[in-house]
């Protein structure tokens, strides 16, 4: 099992540019989410989704949208980057669909610098 | 609302030194407790938990108590490796599908 990938590892954007983080499981985990990490701070939630159609909002949602199309792929679009985006992003899932005490597992993240 | 405080770091230790990283929490209730790691270029990867008030998580040496009347869930290992060297987060279960961490705190065990 590879576990938990992310694609790219680093990426520096433009003020105004578009993206997306590509983030795939191969663990058949239900839980998928999006977290980013910023000095100080730990890990705060962006999005979280319970399964393939199923998505919500966690508590940094501003900037970003998903998708769950498939259960293996989560994907994290920013449509119009800002300076405050820049940050580690972290992907992790779990199974079953609510995470609860379940252990989480995090892919190796991307690291996002916005100009 | 709910958080989480852990000591700030960097903590520098002798290898076989003991360990201590305090976190404590602020929570309705009585949340599940963890102990995350990420090690040097990886992601988090868990390290323990305990899932209710007196409960104690061991994982490759390392120990936590969950303590309710302190609120607290401090870190603890008898002899670091420099293996352990590594970043550290205590988290909590904030609700449905949500963990909450702290800051995190940076260990480094020199030889």
């Amino acid at each position: 099992n590879a576990g938990v990938t992310q694609t790219p590892k680093f990426q520096v954007l433009k003020t105004g540019q578009s993206m997306t983080l590509q983030c795939a499981q191969d663990m058949n985990h239900e839980y998928m989410s999006w977290y980013r990490q910023d000095p100080g701070m730990g890990l705060r939630l962006i999005h979280y989704s319970v399964g393939a159609g199923i998505t919500d909002q966690g508590e940094v949602p501003n900037g970003y949208n998903v998708s769950r199309s498939t259960t293996e792929d989560f994907p994290l679009r920013l449509l119009s980057a800002a300076p405050s985006q820049t940050s580690v992003y972290f992907c992790a899932s779990s199974y079953p669909r609510d995470a609860g005490d379940n252990e989480q597992f995090f892919g190796p993240g991307t690291r996002l610098t916005v100009l | 609302g709910d958080s989480v405080t852990q000591m700030e770091g960097p903590v520098t230790l002798s290898e076989e030194a003991f360990l201590t990283i305090n976190c404590t929490y602020t929570a309705t209730g009585y949340p599940s407790l963890f102990w995350y790691v990420q090690y040097p270029g990886e992601g988090l990867q868990l390290l323990l938990k305990a899932t209710k008030a007196d409960d104690k998580g061991s994982n490759k040496g390392f120990e936590a108590t969950y303590r309710k009347e302190t609120t607290s869930f401090h870190l603890e290992k008898g002899s670091v490796q420099v293996s352990d060297s590594a970043v550290y987060f205590c988290a909590l279960r904030g609700g449905y599908n949500k963990l909450i961490f702290g800051a995190g705190t940076r260990l480094a065990v020199h030889p």
